[in-house]
């Protein structure tokens, strides 16, 4: 069964380091899909990035970053010099190729704060 | 962005009573969804659709039921409102192709007394 983990419920950083938000998953499926969202304090929900599981280039987009890793099933998102903007509720989501729908299944979610 | 509506964007109804939430997408977007936001449960999929009449359980659908008569049109209900129903409802949409993200509304907040 597939299986999204966000461990860290709540993360508090202060203006300009550095922050890292984990995800790892777990899937049967070979082929899959995995994404970030961002839910501001507004309430909706943005799409950030999305990865297939046969492109483990890392991205970066700004003052964002991806990695992800195959062999330890994760993707791992970093803020570099974060900004009180950033700071919103970001899920990492997965969906399956063998699932013809590609239902997205959500971890649970880490709320970020950044401190001015 | 797609051009996601729902509506209504809040609503506060009593135990018992029927409940519509309608969704609305001008992408033709073939692949519809209804999901749930509740603390310390992330985004969980309630039903989904594939089609005009098209439609399929998900992980959270009892107490639900979903109807589709058309391709921007995607409605939820729910039959007899319990106060376990109170939530925020969020809708979204993506193209046929599955390596596509989906694009979300702006939610519904659902207060059941």
């Amino acid at each position: 069964a597939q299986k999204v983990t966000q461990a860290q419920t709540e993360i508090s950083v202060v203006e300009k380091e550095d922050v890292t938000l984990d995800c790892v998953y777990e899937t049967r499926d070979t082929t899959y899909y995995l994404f970030w969202y961002k839910q501001p304090p507004s309430g909706e929900l943005v799409f950030l990035i999305r990865r297939n599981s046969f492109d483990e280039q890392n991205e970066i987009s700004g003052r964002y970053s991806w990695n992800f890793q195959k062999s330890t099933s994760s993707f791992n998102f970093t803020i570099t010099a974060s900004q009180v903007v950033d700071s919103a509720v970001y899920f990492c989501a997965l969906s399956e190729a063998e699932d013809g729908a590609n239902n997205l299944f959500f971890g649970t979610g880490t709320r970020l704060t950044v401190i001015p | 962005d797609a051009g996601i509506t729902q509506s209504p964007r809040h609503k506060v109804t009593e135990t018992g009573t029927p409940v519509t939430l309608r969704c609305h997408q001008t992408e033709n977007h073939r692949y519809m969804y209804w999901y749930r936001q509740d603390p310390g449960h992330g985004l969980r999929l309630i039903h989904y659709s594939y089609g005009v009449k098209d439609t399929d359980k998900g992980e959270v659908s009892d107490g639900y039921s979903v109807s589709r008569s058309k391709t921007e049109d995607f409605l939820l209900t729910l039959e007899s409102a319990t106060s376990s129903q109170t939530s925020v409802y969020f809708c979204a949409s993506r193209t046929l192709s599955s390596y596509n993200e989906q694009f979300f509304g702006p939610g519904t907040r659902l207060t059941v007394l």
